[in-house]
């Protein structure tokens, strides 16, 4: 059974870091390129990252301006976010998800359960 | 690329047929999914490539693409199809997903 389960969110004070994790089962996870996507409460999703599976290829989402840096440790099956400088519009649920391409296609056949991000003073 | 969706809201009754617009601002080579998102719960995706149907996924779902204008069908509208749902472009980074069009009892 395939499971992404991602750890790590919480409460942190603007300015504040935190690093998030999402632990993979079931899949080559060293041979997958693993993506970040983000909610907002009562808003709508956002890509925020990508990574592949070497860690070679590695993209943001231009709104961060360099202050997420997504990593990877295959020997542990872990993909990571780490974010920096955090703001009040960072507040969402961060999930991680795997991507599946085709030589025609890509899709997120995985998903995790998400993890909250709550900045506030 | 930017992606826009219309109705973002609509109001529907059991049995009926529903249409979801999805548009890119550029050509985006048919990679374009489609995802099912209920409160609370992670998305599910329904279509990829803009038309080929993922397993499991109930066959009354249905993608089609016309240049850079892509729509998803629900004929016959399910209890459990009350959600949101967003359209992804897949074709170049940074990937980017439409605001979503949530679909609700009427």
């Amino acid at each position: 059974e395939v499971q992404l389960v991602e750890s790590g969110g919480g409460l942190v004070k603007p300015g504040g870091s935190l690093r998030l994790s999402c632990e993979a089962t079931g899949i080559s996870f060293s041979s997958s390129t693993m993506h970040w996507v983000r909610q907002a409460p009562g808003k709508g999703l956002e890509w925020v990252s990508s990574i592949s599976g070497a860690g070679s290829y590695i993209y943001y989402a231009d709104s961060l301006k360099g202050r997420f840096t997504v990593s990877r440790d295959n020997a542990k099956n872990s993909l990571y976010l780490e974010l920096n400088s955090l703001r009040a519009e960072d507040t969402a649920v961060y999930y991680c998800a795997k991507l599946l391409c085709s030589s025609t296609s890509c899709l997120y056949d995985y998903w995790g359960q998400g993890t909250l991000v709550t900045v506030s003073s | 690329i930017q992606l826009t969706q219309s109705p973002s809201f609509l109001s529907a009754s059991v049995g009926d047929r529903v249409t979801i617009t999805c548009r890119a601002s550029q050509g985006i080579n048919s990679y374009l999914a489609w995802y099912q998102q209920k409160p609370g719960k992670a998305p599910k995706v329904l279509i990829y490539g803009a038309s080929t149907l993922q397993r499991g996924v109930p066959s009354r779902f249905s993608g089609s693409e016309s240049a850079t204008e892509f729509t998803l069908t629900i004929s016959g509208l399910q209890p459990e199809d009350y959600a949101t749902y967003y359209c992804q472009q897949l074709n170049s980074y940074p990937f980017t997903f439409g605001p979503g069009t949530t679909v609700d009892i009427k």
